[in-house]
């Protein structure tokens, strides 16, 4: 199946620093990513839909200044995590879709563990 | 998208099969069904999906009622490896929106 391709997989940093998680597609390109969060024993839950060339769309109680997204390319999307604090520790999950597969696909990258002390 | 019901855990004797149960009563005609699993600390992987006839490829086999309102995924062997909570998911195939997880199934193959 296709790749993407996420880094670092994982971090740790200090309260107040920013941080940021690149996500590729690897050999499909994709006008369309995904970021999902995901707390120890849940399930993955939806944050954003990045669209490339244009703002993504946030869902409800995602702050969008917080979590800022960039999907400038077909084939990259970053999700910044800004002024970081511990209760924004987490799995972060990025996922993409091949427009030009027949198959309504999505694939998931590795994941970033993020650890804020 | 059709909401799906999944039973929290279930286990498995290494070498026997799985099957993993999945009910969407309110699944509609141009919803697809997929099935996802998530191994420990990683993101989740795509296994098999289906619209109405049984498929087949080399991770699993799915089957799907005749009614469309429940299916099963079928790992034929079960490993230690397949060790993960799996995710059945509907959705139609048309759409751009992502893919919601519910609970899943948490699969535990035994040695």
């Amino acid at each position: 199946g296709a790749v993407v391709s996420q880094h670092p997989s994982r971090v740790i940093c200090k309260s107040g620093t920013s941080v940021k998680i690149e996500c590729r597609s690897l050999d499909f390109q994709a006008t369309t990513m995904f970021w999902y969060r995901q707390f120890p024993k849940q399930s993955l839950m939806l944050m954003a839909t990045s669209n490339e060339g244009s703002k993504a769309t946030y869902e409800q109680g995602v702050e969008k200044d917080k979590f800022l997204i960039n999907h400038a390319s077909l084939t990259l999307s970053t999700l910044t995590v800004t002024s970081a604090h511990p209760e924004d520790s987490s799995f972060y999950i990025c996922s993409a879709r091949d427009i030009q597969a027949a198959k309504n696909i999505q694939y998931f990258g590795a994941g970033t563990r993020l650890s804020v002390l | 998208d059709a909401k799906t019901t999944q039973p929290p855990s279930m286990d498995c004797a290494e070498g026997r099969a799985a099957n993993l149960p999945c009910n969407h009563s309110t699944i509609s005609g141009n919803e697809y069904v997929y099935w996802y699993r998530q191994i420990h600390s990683q993101g989740p992987q795509y296994i098999i999906h289906g619209l109405k006839n049984n498929e087949t490829n080399e991770m699993a086999s799915l089957i799907i009622t005749e009614d469309r309102k429940s299916s099963t995924l079928i790992l034929p062997h079960a490993t230690l490896r397949d060790t993960a909570v799996y995710y059945c998911i509907v959705r139609g195939d048309t759409g751009r929106r992502a893919l919601t997880f519910g609970s899943g199934t948490r699969l535990q193959v035994q040695p």
